[in-house]
């Protein structure tokens, strides 16, 4: 079975500051992980997603992750916070399982708040 | 090009009635997808469609839920006699594949049960 883990479900930064944002994944094969973004009242839109290429994938909107097998993680980072970014943020993995259906389990969310 | 679009946004209904929410995905994708998200349960997967094969039913809840997608294009996802539990947003996603391709959301449809 493949779940997610969201480390914090809320997190404050100053704007300017760094972000990151905690995710781990248990998988008995090897994943693809995705990170999506919801505004309020919005449906989900794909910030970036890892499938066995690059370890460190760079996303929209100046965000970027690194897939790191020995720490079962994938956390989603960004240099300097926007209030644009403001926002919840999920942490998926795909099934890959027998069915191979592609269906998303998804991470607790973690809602980011930008101070200005 | 259009995106994932779903109606109503909002549907308000009584405990006991049927509803029904609708998905239009995008034109061209072959597999479709029904997430709900709810704050207790946050975002679970509910049903899976790829292209003429057999649905996978794995994440309904009970049986009052069912779905169809009619044409490989538009689907519908049917509740029977709502509870107040159902209360949720139901997210519809639609994929050129399955696997890695990526998931296309709608703007979901608000369910409350009153």
């Amino acid at each position: 079975a493949q779940s997610v883990t969201q480390l914090g479900s809320h997190v404050s930064v100053s704007e300017g500051a760094l972000v990151l944002l905690r995710c781990n994944y248990s998988s008995s094969v090897p994943p693809y992980l995705f990170w999506y973004v919801q505004y309020p009242n919005q449906g989900l839109q794909l910030l970036l997603k890892y499938t066995s290429a690059a370890t460190l994938v760079k996303g929209i909107n100046g965000f970027e992750a690194e897939f790191k097998k020995s720490e079962t993680s994938f956390h989603l980072t960004k240099p300097s916070a926007h209030m644009s970014d403001a926002a919840e943020y999920f942490c998926a993995v795909s099934d890959r399982g027998s069915s191979n259906t592609g269906k998303l389990i998804f991470g607790q969310g973690t809602t980011l708040q930008v101070k200005p | 090009g259009a995106g994932v679009s779903q109606s109503p946004s909002n549907k308000v209904t009584e405990k006991g009635k049927d509803v029904e929410l609708r998905c239009d995905p995008i034109s061209g994708h072959t597999a479709l997808y029904w997430y709900r998200q709810s704050l207790g349960q946050g975002l679970e997967f509910l049903i899976y469609f790829q292209g003429n094969s057999a649905p996978d039913k794995s994440g309904l809840p009970s049986d009052r839920f069912s779905a169809e997608r009619t044409g490989g294009s538009v689907s519908t996802l049917t509740i029977q006699r709502t509870q107040q539990e159902d209360s949720a947003v139901y997210l519809c996603a639609s994929a050129r594949g399955q696997g890695s391709y990526e998931q296309y959301f709608g703007p979901g449809t608000r369910l409350t049960v009153t």
